[in-house]
């Protein structure tokens, strides 16, 4: 199973793009890539997901490299509330069924 | 509005005795599935469903059941809860198809002691 590293934390200045680094160098050819994040205790939301092209929603944008090890999250103005856990995951498809591979993600602090 | 309905938020039990977590969706999705979440450990799935009456397990399955006889409704079981059961515990579901993706409830904090 694709597995994914994520610095344990990071800090950002509100008004600022927040960049989220993840490396999933195990990745197969037909694995997407998801971020997801967790407010406090919440459940987790969606924020993106992609599989080799870039992608870009209200909330962020997803950059894949080409060789696709690797990803980076942009929140492109972070604010006060987008301090949370975020998760980057491989939703590999195993055993005739789709699993979520969750890490233990990248606690980002946005400061005022 | 497209939601996933745990219940309870709270619980507080005692050893060994048997209690059930509800969970339900109501967007018609195929697949469902339990989640834990611990300290420095992530979530870990603990069962999941990928349609009525089929369910299988996940990663920690031990000490937990499940059933799928409505597709909207994934309890979890706890015929005989245990300390090591305390955690958050989280209910997801998704349709089946690779490139969508999985809504998840608000959480149910579970104390046994």
């Amino acid at each position: 199973d694709a597995k994914t590293t994520q610095p344990p934390s990071m800090d950002c200045a509100e008004g600022r793009a927040a960049n989220l680094p993840c490396n999933h160098s195990t990745i197969s050819g037909n694995e997407y890539v998801y971020w997801y994040r967790q407010i406090h205790s919440q459940g987790p939301q969606y924020i993106i997901h992609g599989l080799k092209n870039n992608e870009t929603n209200e909330m962020a944008s997803l950059i894949i490299t080409e060789d696709r090890k690797s990803s980076t999250l942009i929140l492109p103005h972070a604010t006060l509330r987008d301090t949370a856990v975020y998760y980057c995951i491989v939703r590999a498809f195993t055993s005739g069924t789709y699993k979520y591979i969750f890490g233990t993600g990248t606690r980002l602090k946005v400061l005022a | 509005e497209a939601q996933v309905t745990q219940n309870p938020r709270y619980l507080i039990t005692v050893t060994g005795k048997k209690l059930t977590v509800t969970c339900s969706q109501n967007m018609n999705h195929e697949y469902m599935s339990w989640y834990r979440q611990d300290p420095g450990l992530g979530l870990r799935q603990i069962y999941y469903s990928m349609n009525v009456e089929v369910t299988d397990k996940g990663d920690v399955p031990e000490g937990y059941k499940v059933s799928r006889k409505e597709k909207r409704n994934f309890p979890l079981i706890l015929e005989s809860p245990s300390p090591n059961q305390t955690s958050l515990y989280f209910c997801a579901s998704s349709l089946m198809t690779g490139n969508t993706e999985a809504f998840f409830g608000q959480g149910t904090r579970l104390t046994v002691v």
